[in-house]
């Protein structure tokens, strides 16, 4: 399996509903990265994941929770979002983050649109 | 800083026609640079590697150090290639080895006219 994937596809939730995000690869990747991105924009890094341990937070408010289970899989838990929030919302995993050279680059999913009314 | 600048946002070629999109970057060691490819409703995907200096679906893209620039070049442009492209780069760590963390450029959408 050479694929990262990425449920749900589209999320609608209202600004006091709770919902989580989900991604699972199984390339045997080491590092897995959550990123927003907005139409016609690059991805913005929110948080990275190297060996199950968050390495990277990048001053993401705290409605967002990332969780990283088990070395395939990682979630972002969403809660009391604003509607600035909407947008795609990419995982994405790579062989190494730290202390090692991501030469073969990221592997992205296709990413969950997310509106919030 | 590091830096990626990619400095058109928009760029038309008609079927055929030679393209290159333009990418250059500020980074004070020695750079790995990626270009990705987001085709419409599909995902992010890595087009180059600049480290693997190799062609894919036609494209190249070559490290000139001299001018800090990584351009995406293709001899004949086909409809197939209309998307948007990125350029990235990889942030170092404090040892000064290659991260996680990427610095997109802010892409160049390509539309390849009939």
């Amino acid at each position: 399996d050479t694929e990262v994937t990425q449920t749900p596809k589209h999320l609608v939730m209202g600004m006091t509903n709770k919902k989580s995000l989900k991604c699972e690869q199984h390339m045997g990747h080491r590092a897995m990265y959550w990123y927003k991105q907005k139409a016609k924009k690059p991805p913005e890094l929110m948080f990275v994941y190297s060996y199950e341990k968050l390495s990277i937070n990048e001053s993401v408010p705290s409605r967002f929770s990332p969780e990283c289970p088990n070395s395939s899989l990682l979630n972002l838990h969403l809660h009391a979002l604003q509607p600035e929030d909407s947008a795609l919302y990419l995982c994405a995993s790579s062989q190494d983050a730290a202390g090692g050279s991501p030469i073969v680059g990221q592997f992205f999913g296709p990413g969950t649109r997310l509106t919030v009314l | 800083a590091q830096r990626v600048t990619q400095p058109e946002k928009l760029l038309s070629v008609f079927k055929g026609a030679p393209v290159e999109l333009k990418c250059n970057y500020s980074y004070s060691g020695s750079p790995e640079l990626f270009w990705y490819v987001q085709y419409s409703r599909q995902r992010l995907q890595l087009l180059l590697r600049h480290i693997s200096r190799e062609s894919i679906k036609g494209f190249t893209a070559d490290l000139n150090k001299g001018e800090t620039s990584f351009h995406l070049k293709k001899p004949f442009a086909q409809e197939e290639d209309s998307a948007m492209y990125y350029c990235a780069l990889p942030h170092p760590n404090a040892g000064g080895t290659s991260y996680g963390k990427l610095t997109f450029g802010q892409g160049t959408i390509l539309t390849v006219h009939p």
